[in-house]
């Protein structure tokens, strides 16, 4: 159980152009899920926490205009990154935190390469 | 200074080995506290969560030292297999967001 899918597992873009990466529980409800950044040979960094039904909060630094959340089902949110440029290339996470769970654990999904032209 | 700080290493340990890392948090306040295991070019998996008394599962032993702020992971009789990344991950704030460590690089070698 608690299984998270994310899709594309790796997509290249030109830039300019934007991206969606759609992040998935499969056998659970999320009412809260997490997107992470992560560079090479460095931590996650959570960007943002994506509530069912509301908007986004997003962490300081990261500007909510260029990576749209929306999280319109207990099992889905989208991450668009608008306008990507080279310096977005990144491995991008998603986690969801079970409904029904430990309150603290979240389960990742496999992420998203994304690589900038 | 980083909110949850951890040894890069890599430790380099032959098969069957112990080994141990620490890792440290900023907030004495944090409350809940987790290992997890991150292959290259993977996603981050769960190795174990950490209680106050400490805990053990098979070969992984976690601590905790509130007073010191630092958990760490023992790992006994080292397998080719345990190679991979151990992110240490606080609740720094008891706010649901969990902080990662950049990770300690462990290398098994036969």
């Amino acid at each position: 159980g608690a299984v998270v899918s994310q899709h594309p597992s790796w997509v290249i873009c030109k830039s300019g152009t934007s991206v969606k990466i759609e992040c998935r529980s499969l056998d659970f409800q999320a009412t809260t899920m997490f997107w992470y950044r992560q560079f090479p040979k460095q931590s996650l960094m959570l960007m943002a926490t994506s509530n069912e039904g509301s908007k986004a909060t997003y962490e300081q630094g990261v500007e909510k205009d260029k990576f749209l959340i929306n999280h319109a089902s207990l099992t889905l949110s989208t991450l668009t990154v608008t306008s990507a440029h080279p310096e977005d290339s990144s491995f991008y996470i998603c986690s969801a935190r079970d409904l029904a769970g430990d309150a603290y654990e979240q389960y990742f999904g496999p992420g998203t390469r994304l690589t900038v032209t | 200074r980083k909110e949850v700080e951890q040894d890069p290493g890599p430790f380099n340990v032959p098969e069957g080995a112990t080994v141990a890392f620490n890792c440290t948090y900023s907030n004495s306040a944090s409350q809940s506290f987790f290992w997890y295991r991150q292959d290259c070019r993977k996603e981050p998996k769960l190795l174990m969560s950490v209680y106050s008394s400490g805990n053990e599962d098979g070969r992984f032993t976690a601590q905790l030292n509130r007073a010191s702020q630092y958990i760490s992971l023992l790992i006994r009789d080292s397998k080719l297999s345990d190679s991979a990344t151990y992110l240490c991950v606080v609740n720094l704030y008891n706010d649901y967001k969990l902080s990662f460590g950049a990770g300690t690089t462990v290398t098994v070698r036969a």
